[in-house]
């Protein structure tokens, strides 16, 4: 089956620093979310992006679907203690309502 | 704002025996999905309705877990009987516009 690559695997930045993480897929996607997980919590939805190239902005954070729709990309810009937790892409690559395909998930830690 | 609830959020029990999960959806949403994380990894789909009907249970182990969406509202995920591996996070979401919406999952450790 479908499979995305996430990294990097886990961080640990200081308060204040940007931080970038990115999805890769081994096949074409329609669709790119960006979910961010509390510990004991569902995923709480962050950005979709629904077009090559497109980049849009929630905030401080920003994601990017990739030109060739087989990558995504993730940035936080100065980080607050608050952005701790577990952030996951999510792809799809049929229309409609066919099942999300997720990363492993990047582990994010931010140091007062 | 309307979430997905989902009940119990936290579970023990004892290997062989029944557990049941409920989730309800956000109003007006057709889809629903229930998924399965193991710590440290991303959720894997179990199984997928459409209203009352099962779209996708390809991943869904039929020998010990069944869902059910009767009148296509609200869901019920059982598993009996439970194993060892079955401990895991157990998070239902809905969908509108092929934006998934997940509740707060069901923590289920099986001993």
């Amino acid at each position: 089956g479908q499979q995305l690559n996430q990294s990097p695997q886990s961080m640990f930045i200081q308060e204040g620093e940007d931080v970038s993480m990115n999805c890769t897929s081994s096949s074409i996607f329609n669709t790119w979310l960006w979910y961010k997980q509390d510990p004991g919590e569902g995923p709480v939805l962050l950005i979709a992006l629904y077009k090559a190239g497109e980049l849009t902005s929630n905030g401080r954070l920003t994601a990017q679907f990739g030109i060739t729709r087989k990558d995504s990309f993730l940035n936080i810009s100065a980080s607050i203690p608050s952005d701790v937790g577990i952030y996951f892409c999510a792809g799809r690559s049929n229309s409609g309502n066919t099942p999300l395909v997720f990363g492993k998930g990047t582990r994010l830690s931010v140091i007062a | 704002e309307a979430e997905v609830a989902q009940s119990p959020r936290y579970k023990i029990t004892e290997k062989s025996q029944a557990v049941a999960f409920w989730c309800d959806p956000i109003s007006g949403h057709a889809t629903l999905y229930w998924y399965r994380q193991i710590l440290g990894q991303g959720p894997e789909l179990l199984v997928q309705f459409q209203d009352e009907s099962v779209v996708d249970d390809s991943q869904l182990p039929k020998d010990r877990f069944s869902a059910e969406r009767l009148k296509g509202v609200d869901s019920t995920l059982k598993i009996q009987p439970a194993e060892l591996g079955d401990s895991a996070m157990y998070l239902c979401a809905s969908s509108l516009g092929g934006i998934e919406y997940f509740g707060p999952g069901t923590r289920l450790t099986v001993t």
